[in-house]
């Protein structure tokens, strides 16, 4: 079984340019959730999706950044425009539910160097 | 709110020793606990959960983390160090009523001398 799928696995940018990720979840898993992972911390929660509804977007800066899940599978996340500190690892996480007990199955990430 | 405090960002054990990662969690209700490994340039992968059932939480490759309460503690451990242990871990916290949103630790850096 395929893991949970993310391109580009690196991406250098200017700041100011626009840029976007993809996640491609685990067949069948209709929780998908976006992190950020800043240099030597841990990852934090960007949005969660249940299907194609946003149901956790609470900590995702609107001003600049968007995220989309049509059809309830793959997501875009996207960064418009990128500042110096947006440069961290974006993480895409799939589970089978909602509950606590739903394992979450990490991507590898996009590493994202905004110069 | 819930938080997590991972005691030591870097810790170096030689090959073949015990491994431990003290984890610390805050929480105002009853939590699941997660351990995660991360691997160089790797998404993160599950080591273990606790979730209200044995306190002692046996997971993969070896390792095992025991719930107290009482400490408020989640400490991971592994009797004997191998050189493919080397990695970042992270200890994570969620509120076993809500839907699954992962607080996770600063993480553990873990080297192995050989």
């Amino acid at each position: 079984e395929a893991g949970v799928v993310q391109s580009p696995r690196y991406k250098i940018i200017e700041k100011k340019q626009p840029v976007a990720f993809w996640c491609n979840p685990i067949s069948g898993h209709n929780t998908l959730y976006w992190y950020r992972q800043n240099l030597g911390q841990g990852p934090e929660l960007l949005i969660r999706y249940e299907n194609e509804e946003a149901v956790d977007d609470s900590q995702l800066p609107k001003d600049r950044f968007s995220a989309e899940r049509l059809k309830g599978v793959d997501s875009t996340l996207k960064i418009q425009p990128a500042e110096l500190g947006d440069s961290a690892v974006y993480l895409c996480a799939s589970s089978l539910g909602t509950g606590s007990y739903n394992e979450q199955f990490f991507g590898p990430g996009t590493r994202l160097t905004v110069l | 709110a819930q938080s997590v405090t991972q005691l030591g960002s870097h810790v170096s054990v030689s090959e073949g020793a015990l491994v431990l990662l003290r984890c610390n969690y805050s929480s105002s209700v009853p939590p699941y606990l997660f351990w995660y490994v991360q691997y160089p340039n790797q998404g993160l992968q599950l080591l273990l959960k606790y979730t209200s059932a044995a306190t002692l939480v046996k997971g993969i490759n070896g390792f095992e983390a025991e719930f107290k309460k009482s400490e408020t503690s989640f400490h991971l451990t592994k009797p004997s160090a191998h050189m493919s242990d080397a990695a970042e871990y992270f200890c994570a916290v969620t509120e076993i009523q809500g839907a699954q949103k992962l607080v996770f630790g600063q993480g553990t850096r873990l080297t192995i001398n050989p």
